[in-house]
């Protein structure tokens, strides 16, 4: 199981980005997919999550209206559109995918990857 | 919104148990998950459902649930033990998720 996050950067408030992650060793329609960042030196935040074909969502409430969570199945990869842009979303992002188990899937983070910088700063 | 509530800090020398508890309202009906974060690197599952252990996680790794508490158990930690622990779980709606504050373990 691989996950590569891409996308991270400096970027002014009120600006927006589009994180993405690649996914590769797993099939990954079949998964829940999570976002989850760590703020320099603070503790983990889960962000939000998606269901195997993108017809549940959620959402941390921070982050609501602002962010958005979608994949794409055919080319193995999930995005995180990020807009609005605060101080407060410095953070490494990192994408996290769920599990299956004898037929049963969980929506908890269980491979993660590496995750990408997100630094808003005028 | 709801909260995982973790103890700072726990203590112990190699060869001690730690225990590192984890609160929340919701706990009694839905899973805890337990992660390992090392420092400069992504988090790791350590327990999933209370008290599963993922494979190539050492033995001495165990959780169990009671009530509005969970525990991670470490049985004779170990100098690569030390790490941040978070505690991962659901609100009682199911729909959003939540991490424990997280837990400074030193092993010294």
């Amino acid at each position: 199981v691989q996950l590569v996050e891409s996308g991270g950067g400096l970027v002014q408030p009120g600006g927006s980005l589009r994180l993405s992650c690649a996914a590769s060793g797993f099939t990954f329609s079949t998964y829940w997919m999570n976002w989850v960042r760590q703020a320099p030196g603070k503790g983990l935040e889960w962000v939000a999550d998606m269901n195997q074909d993108g017809s549940e969502k959620y959402y941390v409430d921070s982050v609501k209206g602002r962010f958005t969570i979608s994949r794409d199945n055919a080319k193995n990869s999930l995005y995180l559109q990020i807009n609005s842009l605060r101080a407060e979303d410095t953070a490494v992002y990192y994408c996290a995918s769920g599990s299956c188990s004898g037929g049963a899937c969980s929506r908890a983070p269980t491979n993660w990857g590496q995750g990408t910088l997100v630094t808003v700063s005028s | 919104s709801y909260e995982l509530t973790q103890p700072p800090s726990v203590s112990v020398s190699p060869g001690q148990t730690a225990r590192i508890t984890c609160s929340g309202d919701a706990l009694p009906k839905k899973y805890a998950y337990w992660y390992q974060q090392k420092s400069g690197q992504a988090p790791m599952l350590v327990i999933y459902e209370d008290n599963k252990r993922p494979s190539g996680i050492p033995e001495r790794f165990s959780g169990s649930s009671s009530g509005t508490m969970a525990t991670l158990t470490i049985s004779g930690a170990q100098v690569e033990d030390d790490a941040d622990y978070y505690c991962y779980s659901a609100d009682s709606s199911g729909d959003h998720r939540v991490f424990g504050g997280g837990t400074k373990l030193t092993v010294l």
